[in-house]
């Protein structure tokens, strides 16, 4: 079935480090892909997507492509900050009636001054 | 705009003890509505989905049940709880892009559930 694959957290980076997570996909067709980020105590907010193949979603200095022959859709950062220290969720959308968004397991990050 | 709501937004029962979370929705219609469980440091696992009125489809099967009354509410419930039900629940809303090419879920504050 379909399912996204995201890097083990926690990652714990310095204030102004370059940041990458990873994440793969199974699905069976072209899915939408998107990057929820959760922080602490809160719900998840959409962070940024893409909805084909060499898309680039982007918001707040994150950016993830979708790449097709890799089906990959890596969440990058050039320069964190401690304010973005949140749990990051990769997550497929298919199109289909049965409506559901699959998540990856959702990696930590910590970023300290 | 759209806005979701969440109730309680903290809570502590009793094992054995029932439970009622609701979640509603505001400024769309006939939305897709999720429950989901976030247990500590996991991530989500989907419970409960429903794609309009009292059309409920369940992924896990548990002690919890789902109830859609109207377009824009969904109640999670229990009639005994037990240890393991507390955690995080989040309900979430979608609809399709105009376009019809994916499905954006929008999220909930949520409910601390802690079962002692």
């Amino acid at each position: 079935g379909d399912s996204v694959t995201q890097m083990e957290g926690p990652v714990t980076l310095s204030e102004e480090a370059f940041l990458t997570i990873n994440c793969t996909y199974t699905a069976t067709g072209y899915p939408s892909l998107f990057w929820y980020v959760q922080y602490p105590g809160e719900g998840l907010q959409l962070l940024l997507k893409a909805t084909k193949a060499d898309d680039k979603g982007s918001n707040k200095g994150f950016e993830a492509t979708y790449r097709k022959e890799t089906t990959s859709f890596h969440l990058e950062k050039g320069s964190v900050q401690v304010s973005d220290s949140a749990v990051y969720f990769c997550a497929l959308s298919m199109k289909t009636s049965y409506d559901k968004v699959i998540f990856g397991p959702g990696t930590s990050l910590s970023v300290i001054p | 705009s759209q806005t979701i709501h969440q109730w309680p937004a903290t809570l502590v029962q009793p094992v054995g003890s029932p439970l009622s979370l609701e979640c509603t929705v505001e400024g769309t219609s006939n939305p897709n509505l999720y429950w989901y469980r976030q247990a500590a440091g996991r991530g989500l696992q989907l419970l409960f989905y429903s794609v309009g009125i009292g059309q409920i489809s369940s992924e896990v099967p548990q002690n919890l049940s789902a109830s859609r009354p109207q377009d824009r509410q969904f109640i999670l419930s229990s009639k005994k709880l037990l240890l393991s039900d507390s955690g995080f629940y989040l309900c979430a809303w979608s609809v399709w892009e105009s376009s019809g090419t994916y499905n954006e879920q929008f999220f909930g504050p949520g409910t601390r559930l802690t079962v002692l």
